[in-house]
């Protein structure tokens, strides 16, 4: 299947600072990625849909100005984490949408842990 | 909007047996039922999905059904080895659209 590659893993940082996360589609371009959010043992929650030169769509309840997401290509998407608080901490995943099949693949995830 | 439930949220199967999953959905647009495989510390990795036009996909080991006038589908793993231990999860969509609607996730255990 198609490959999505993101990074960092994992991530620590002092509260206040700010963190990026990169998605990469490596053998596809993608017009549209989405982030994620994931509490443990939980399912995932569809935070806001990356969309290649225009803006994020945001899902309600999601801060836009916390969560700066940038899709300046068709194979990247960032994610920045700004001002991070210990409550951002969590699982983030992004998913890109392959072509032709139009099937969603996800990243590896990155876990923030904010001290 | 859609919602989907699935059931049952663990599961711990002997090795060699069978595993099934069941999701239900509620809204008649979706039309596409993908399934996710997470192992710890990993993303979600696509291992089956079926679109509406059809009621069973297998994929080796792996197979689907989905009823639609019910609105549910399952997952069917036979012959389960350890390395199928991962949290599963349902989804469901409109083909092509944007947004997927996930499952709570089942944890599946197998004795080995």
């Amino acid at each position: 299947g198609a490959v999505v590659s993101q990074h960092p893993s994992w991530v620590i940082c002092k509260s206040g600072t700010s963190v990026k996360i990169e998605c990469r589609s490596l053998d596809f371009q993608a017009t549209t990625m989405f982030w994620y959010r994931q509490f443990p043992k939980q399912s995932l929650m569809l935070m806001a849909t990356s969309n290649e030169g225009s803006k994020a769509t945001y899902e309600q309840g999601v801060e836009k100005d916390k969560f700066l997401i940038n899709h300046a290509s068709l194979t990247l998407s960032t994610l920045t984490v700004t001002s991070a608080h210990p409550e951002d901490s969590s699982f983030y995943i992004c998913s890109a949408r392959q072509g032709v099949h139009k099937k969603l693949f996800f990243g590896s995830g990155t876990q923030l842990s904010v001290l | 909007g859609e919602n989907v439930e699935q059931h049952p949220s663990t599961l711990s199967v002997q090795e060699g047996d069978s595993a099934v999953i069941k999701c239900t959905y509620s809204d008649s647009a979706s039309n596409y039922f993908p399934w996710y495989k997470q192992e710890l510390g990993k993303g979600p990795q696509l291992i089956i999905d079926i679109r509406s036009n059809v009621g069973e996909k297998k994929d080796q080991r792996i197979a689907v059904t989905l009823n639609k006038t019910a609105k549910h589908f399952s997952l069917h793993i036979t012959e389960t080895q350890p390395e199928d231990s991962a949290v599963y999860f349902c989804a469901a969509g409109e083909f092509g659209n944007e947004k997927l609607t996930f499952g709570t996730g089942t944890r599946l255990t197998i004795i080995p």
